[in-house]
Parts: C-alpha cells; structure tokens; sequence
C-alpha cells in the first residue's frame, strides 16, 4: 500500500465548477501536510498547508481529518489557470525533512 | 531573490557511466532535499542534509548513488554505474531551518535520461 494515495484523475470540469480532491495518508505519526501544486514539466510549488482546524486561502479550502487520516482540497469558481496536478503530501515528523508525495491528482479546467 | 538552481537541466547519458548533478540553494538555506520523480508519480524522497552533513539518506536506491555538500551549499547528488531504470528527473530543495520550517522550495530538476 502506498503512504499516501490520490486519484490520479483526470478532473476533466469546466470553469467556474468546483472540484474537490481526496488524499489518503497510511502512516497514523504523520506530523504536518500540504498541498502543492505541479504545472507541467515545472517543480512543484507549495500550494497550501493543512491545519487540523481545516484552512481557507481565497478559493482554496484544505482539510485534515486525522482520525480517519484523510485530506482534502477544495477549488471554487475553476479558473483555468487552475489546470494542474495537485499533489498531496505529507511529513513524517520534526527529525526528518522527508516529505511523503502522492502521485498526483490533474485538473483540467475547460473553457 | 534567487531560486534554487540545478545543473545541468538535461543530461544523457549511456548505461554504466557515471554522473553528476549539481544543486545550488537558495542563499542562506540551511536544509537540501534531494527527490527523484519518474513520469506520472510524486516526487520521492531520496536525501536531506542539515549543513554539511546527511541527516536523512533513507530514500536512496542502493550504494551506486551518493550525495555530498561539503561546504553547507551547492551540493552534488553522484550517480555510478548508471542504469535505465535511472532515468527520471532528478529534484532538490532547500528549506531555511530544515524540518520545522514546512516549505520546501524547488528547483527546476535535472532531466536524466540513460540510453
């Protein structure tokens, strides 16, 4: 079983919708978790982090249900400039700089 | 500012030789990642430093990949007897503290391709 697992997509939705990604993690001593977002053949970047609390930043609301060791990610108002892998991560803890990806959920938002 | 670099973005390289791939972090970042993503995955962890020295080599593959930092900076990931199963992009991050600062930021990876 993979430490952390998405749904590769694609999210095929058109602008405006709102979509919303799932990540499951295995590891139940998972300390922190993120979101970054991946544009083809670029690095990826730090989207958001995840807090316990859930997180809102402009259309983008992160989730973290830690009991049930799921995250989630959601998009209002699609814009197309949204189009993306997004992937979902995790660390281990505060020893480690080792951060856990998923393999990537794609977005594609059409006109 | 500037980023984190890599060079070179893209190497080929024939079966059994050996390679280099040279990451430069963002100035004053204590923290270098080394990842490796293949088409279609997430990245995956390969080595972390903390200065000089590697305070986490857990990711890497077998004893034909090494990585140094010997002055706290650029570091080098060193890849012997390369295989095609090598072939992916290679990645680094730096971070400014290491594990309690939670961004990683990424260069641009090294597209390593083994004929």
């Amino acid at each position: 079983r993979k430490e952390v697992e998405q749904d590769p997509g694609p999210f095929n939705v058109p602008e405006g919708a709102t979509v919303a990604f799932n990540c499951t993690y295995s590891n139940s001593a998972s300390q922190s978790f993120f979101w970054y977002r991946q544009d083809c053949r670029k690095e990826p970047k730090l989207l958001m982090s995840v807090y316990s609390s859930g997180n809102e930043d402009g259309r983008f609301t992160a989730q973290l249900n830690r009991a049930s060791q799921y995250i989630s990610l959601l998009i209002r108002d699609s814009k197309l400039s949204d189009s993306a892998t997004y992937l979902c991560v995790v660390n281990m803890g505060s020893n480690t700089g080792k951060l856990i990806f998923g393999q990537g959920t794609t977005l594609q938002v059409k006109p | 500012g500037a980023g984190v670099s890599q060079t070179p973005s893209n190497k080929v390289t024939e079966k059994g030789k050996y390679v280099e791939l040279r990451c430069d972090p963002i100035s004053g970042h204590t923290a270098l990642y080394w990842y490796r993503q293949s088409l279609g995955q997430g990245p995956e962890f390969l080595i972390y430093f903390q200065g000089t020295g590697a305070a986490d080599d857990s990711g890497l593959p077998n004893d034909r990949f090494f990585a140094v930092r010997p002055e706290g900076s650029v570091s080098t990931l060193k890849i012997q007897r390369t295989e095609r199963g090598d072939s992916a992009v290679y990645l680094c991050a730096s971070s400014l503290y290491g594990p309690s600062s939670n961004e990683q930021y990424f260069g641009p990876g090294t597209r390593l391709t083994v004929t």
